[in-house]
């Protein structure tokens, strides 16, 4: 089975700090995607990437930033928290093509 | 820009009901996915289709692209069927573009 995880399900950070939210998959999956989940907006696209060091903006990048060093880790990057960021926070992955698979979700808290 | 609508957003129904979910988005499309959210966050992939019909045991999901519109079906609903389900399009097959959200349909199946 496809796994992607999630490093943390749960974080509270204080306003201005640097957030990194970590995302593995296990099945050499070249596309990568961040998403952010929000009462009444549903799943809104941060970031993907396409290969190992591409990416690409999705729809709400602002405030955010990415990594992807190798094939298998994608991180997002929060400059510097701020507390409309406070969100569910879901990374996928796909095979070319294909359906995608989700991570658990991290849930962010600003504070 | 395409839009994904979903109807109805929240839906309670009896256990053995049939259900009917609907999904209508606005520009043409290569692949929709239909997905399942239970509480506590983890999204699981139920179909991706572009044409025609497709059936997961009690699932069923049709598309119709020429009235871009697309229905999920629960047949016999049981209390665990209870969940968030949500409508996503891709414009490359779910691959390099990552996915565009309804904001997804609350099915709550009570005994």
């Amino acid at each position: 089975d496809v796994k992607v995880t999630q490093s943390s399900r749960y974080l509270v950070k204080r306003t201005g700090e640097k957030v990194f939210l970590e995302c593995v998959q296990d099945m050499d999956h070249e596309n990568m995607f961040w998403y952010r989940q929000d009462p009444g907006l549903g799943l809104r696209l941060i970031y993907f990437s396409y290969d190992v060091k591409m990416k690409e903006k999705g729809d709400i990048p602002e405030g955010y930033s990415v990594s992807r060093e190798k094939k298998e880790r994608f991180s997002l990057i929060l400059e510097s928290a701020s507390t409309n960021q406070t969100s569910m926070y879901l990374c996928a992955s796909s095979p070319h093509a294909y359906e995608q698979y989700f991570g658990p979700g991290t849930r962010l808290t600003v504070t | 820009k395409n839009e994904v609508e979903q109807s109805p957003q929240n839906l309670t129904a009896q256990e053995g009901e049939f259900i009917t979910i609907n999904c209508s988005y606005s520009v043409g499309i290569s692949a929709l996915h239909w997905l399942q959210q239970h509480p506590g966050g983890g999204i699981v992939s139920l179909f991706m289709l572009s044409s025609g019909k497709k059936k997961h045991g009690r699932l069923i999901a049709t598309i119709n692209i020429q009235e871009k519109h697309s229905s999920l079906h629960i047949t016999a609903s049981h209390p665990r069927d209870s969940a968030v389900y949500i409508c996503a399009v891709s414009f490359s097959g779910g691959g390099a573009d990552g996915l565009t959200f309804g904001k997804g349909t609350h099915l709550i199946i009570q005994p």
